[in-house]
């Protein structure tokens, strides 16, 4: 069983700060890391997939970074808007497996 | 271009009985995934279908199963509902081969399934 940890569960952003959270991987077997974000009552939506380590995604405000030799992946907003609160979801993909998601962090950005 | 359909949107169902949910793909795509997420917790991987196979599958009992269509359209069938099985019920989909995780899931809004 895989074991794919997002950190914090939640977190409450003013507007305008920037944020930052992360997703836990296993360092072994890696073929690919998700970033999706999720906004209540829509369907999750990708942000990025990243493949190589020490690749940087950005789109907008929003980056993210991968480390697949330690197992890790930041997600950063920089100067957090109302309309970024949504969960946001990583998922890992291993050779020859299933995607397997973590549990989401719960961002809320308070005007 | 459609995206990800799903239906129902919500289902309400009694233990024991069974349930079917649908999916039609992205125009495009020919693999479906579906993915059940409990209050708190990520979404998790059921089962995944390409060229009408079920060719991945999850830690899911057999009450779940499924089917994919000539038109790459999808079914989950569940058997034997238990008060457990209450989920939101996420159908993804995706081009190309079976664990071919360079390209994105492309989502629905999904299923909302009370079992009481």
């Amino acid at each position: 069983i895989l074991n794919v940890e997002q950190s914090p569960q939640s977190l409450h952003v003013q507007e305008g700060d920037s944020t930052n959270f992360t997703c836990s991987f296993p360092s072994s077997n890696f073929y690919a890391l998700h970033w999706y974000r999720w906004e209540t009552a829509k369907s999750p939506e990708a942000l990025f997939v990243m493949t190589l380590n020490g690749d940087e995604k950005k789109k907008g405000r929003i980056s993210a970074t991968l480390n697949t030799k330690e197992g890790y992946s930041y997600l950063y907003i920089k100067g957090s808007q109302p309309e970024d609160s949504a969960t946001y979801l990583c998922a890992f993909g291993a050779a020859g497996n299933k995607l397997t998601f973590g549990g989401g962090t719960r961002v809320l950005v308070k005007p | 271009d459609a995206g990800v359909t799903q239906s129902p949107t919500h289902l309400i169902k009694t233990r024991g009985q069974q349930v079917t949910l649908r999916c039609s793909p992205k125009s495009g795509h020919d693999t479906v995934s579906w993915y059940q997420q409990a209050l708190g917790q990520g979404p998790q991987f059921i089962f995944q279908y390409y060229e009408e196979e079920e060719r991945q599958r999850g830690n899911f009992p057999d009450r779940f199963s499924g089917h994919q269509f000539p038109n790459y359209s999808s079914e989950l069938n569940v058997n034997a509902l238990l008060l457990g099985d209450s989920a939101l019920y996420l159908c993804a989909s995706s081009a190309g081969r079976v664990n071919s995780y360079n390209s994105p899931l492309h989502f629905g809004n999904g299923t909302r399934l009370t079992v009481t």
